[in-house]
């Protein structure tokens, strides 16, 4: 019963260079949802989807982009790494409520 | 935008002590989910509140939902090492879809054994 899976766990880049965050659930949920935790804070949501091929923005979207193109992945893009990205990010899925974590990655930009 | 504020950030207690923790919106929501993280983990839902004035029980744990719906209370009666880890209240997104949450910064609690 995989859930949620994200990889990597652990990453550390460069300043400018690029990476793509994975998340894939196998619950055949709708919706899947993106989220950045920085340290001593609450879940901070860069982007949502509601199906395949539809994304929204949330509260953080600057420096991110998303897709959908199957039901099971959701795919975080970060084009050009920058120091205020340090964080965990966390992928989480629902069919309605309540919404299912990741493990999440850690990543830091140096 | 909509917030959604917890008190306090951190709590230490002594192990069979209470604890609890608050979260307050700006705004009515329609329902409040809790979340707990234990450190280094993921958040894991532990429940969701709907009513006005409703409190739900968890063996240690009660959770209330305020009668105005814009307040949130969780409550641990004598805690134990295994209650370490921070807990999160969510609130729906009031402009957005009823999916979306918004998270409190979170309640850090350490047990001290």
């Amino acid at each position: 019963n995989a859930g949620v899976t994200q990889t990597p766990k652990f990453r550390i880049l460069k300043i400018g260079q690029s990476m793509t965050l994975q998340c894939t659930q196998d619950m055949n949920h709708n919706y899947m949802y993106w989220y950045r935790q920085d340290p001593g804070m609450g879940l901070k949501l860069i982007y949502y989807s509601v199906g395949a091929g539809i994304t929204d923005k949330g509260e953080v979207p600057n420096g991110y982009n998303v897709s959908r193109s199957t039901t099971e992945d959701f795919p975080l893009r970060l084009e050009l790494a920058a120091p205020s990205q340090t964080s965990v990010y966390f992928c989480a899925s629902s069919i309605d409520q309540p919404q299912h974590f990741g493990d999440g990655t850690r990543l830091s930009i140096l | 935008g909509q917030q959604v504020m917890q008190i306090p950030q951190y709590q230490h207690v002594q192990e069979g002590e209470d604890f609890t923790t608050y979260c307050n919106s700006s705004t009515t929501l329609s329902n409040i989910q809790w979340y707990k993280q234990r450190p280094g983990g993921h958040p894991v839902f532990l429940i969701q509140l709907v009513k006005s004035g409703e409190v739900k029980k968890q063996k240690r744990l009660t959770f209330q939902f305020g009668e105005a719906k814009k307040n949130s209370s969780l409550h641990i009666t004598a805690t134990q090492t295994t209650d370490v880890g921070t807990y999160f209240c969510a609130g729906p997104i009031s402009s957005g879809s009823a999916r979306q949450l918004t998270f409190g910064s979170g309640t850090q609690l350490t047990v001290l054994p």
